[in-house]
């Protein structure tokens, strides 16, 4: 159980264009999710708390305009990186936490997207 | 808001030897702690987590230890083997802060055989 999908898993997009990404919790409910971004060799830097039914809550410094997040169900969350330019290259990673174990803590991830903006 | 600090960013050892990563974190309020595993283009993988009112767990060859005083908490595994070879990343979270992670900044640990 507890299982998280991203889709798509690679993609590879024009300067400029912009490209949507989707994160689904399958066998579980997630009123929560969590975007991340991760640069090669570095950590998870959290950029977004998705929450669904209402407006996204961001990290200090994550251009809200730029990056679209949209909750709209209790199992899909997506993110829009919108105008990508080159250094928007990055692997995008989603959590959800499980609304069903009442627990704040738990967040299961998801397999990433690997961003490619050329 | 939170800072978490991981030390070291990079730790070879020898198969069969001990591996010990440290964090430190800034506020006091977190009260969750977790260490994730995390292998080159794929998801970070939960290994231990513990809580603040328990000072030490264990799980076979991973132990986690906190020290709520001196806000620091760390990671052992013991009887290391070439599998364990991957990036170990710890993480802090308050329920006042919706349980969002905060991680730190990775350690790349390479076991030799």
């Amino acid at each position: 159980g507890a299982v998280v999908s991203q889709h798509p898993s690679r993609v590879i997009c024009k300067s400029g264009t912009s490209v949507k990404i989707e994160c689904r919790s399958l066998d579980f409910q997630a009123t929560t999710m969590f975007w991340y971004r991760q640069f090669p060799k570095q950590s998870l830097m959290l950029m977004a708390t998705s929450n669904e039914g209402s407006k996204a809550t961001y990290e200090q410094g994550v251009e809200k305009d730029k990056f679209l997040i949209n909750h709209a169900s209790l199992t899909l969350s997506t993110l829009t990186v919108t105008s990508a330019h080159p250094e928007d290259s990055s692997f995008y990673i989603c959590s959800a936490r499980d609304t069903g174990t009442g627990s704040p803590y738990e967040q299961y991830f998801g397999p990433g997207t690997r961003l490619t903006v050329t | 808001g939170e800072n978490v600090e991981q030390h070291p960013s990079t730790l070879s050892v020898q198969e069969g030897d001990s591996a010990v990563i440290k964090c430190t974190y800034s506020d006091s309020a977190s009260n969750y702690f977790p260490w994730y595993k995390q292998e080159l283009g794929k998801r970070p993988q939960l290994i231990i987590d513990i809580r603040s009112n328990v000072g030490e767990k264990k799980d076979q060859r991973i132990a986690v230890t906190l020290n709520k005083t001196a806000k620091h908490f760390s990671l052992h595994i013991t009887e290391t083997q070439p599998e364990d070879s991957a990036v170990y990343f710890c993480a802090a979270a308050s329920y006042n802060q919706g349980g969002k992670l905060i991680f730190g900044q990775g350690t790349e640990l390479s076991v030799k055989p």
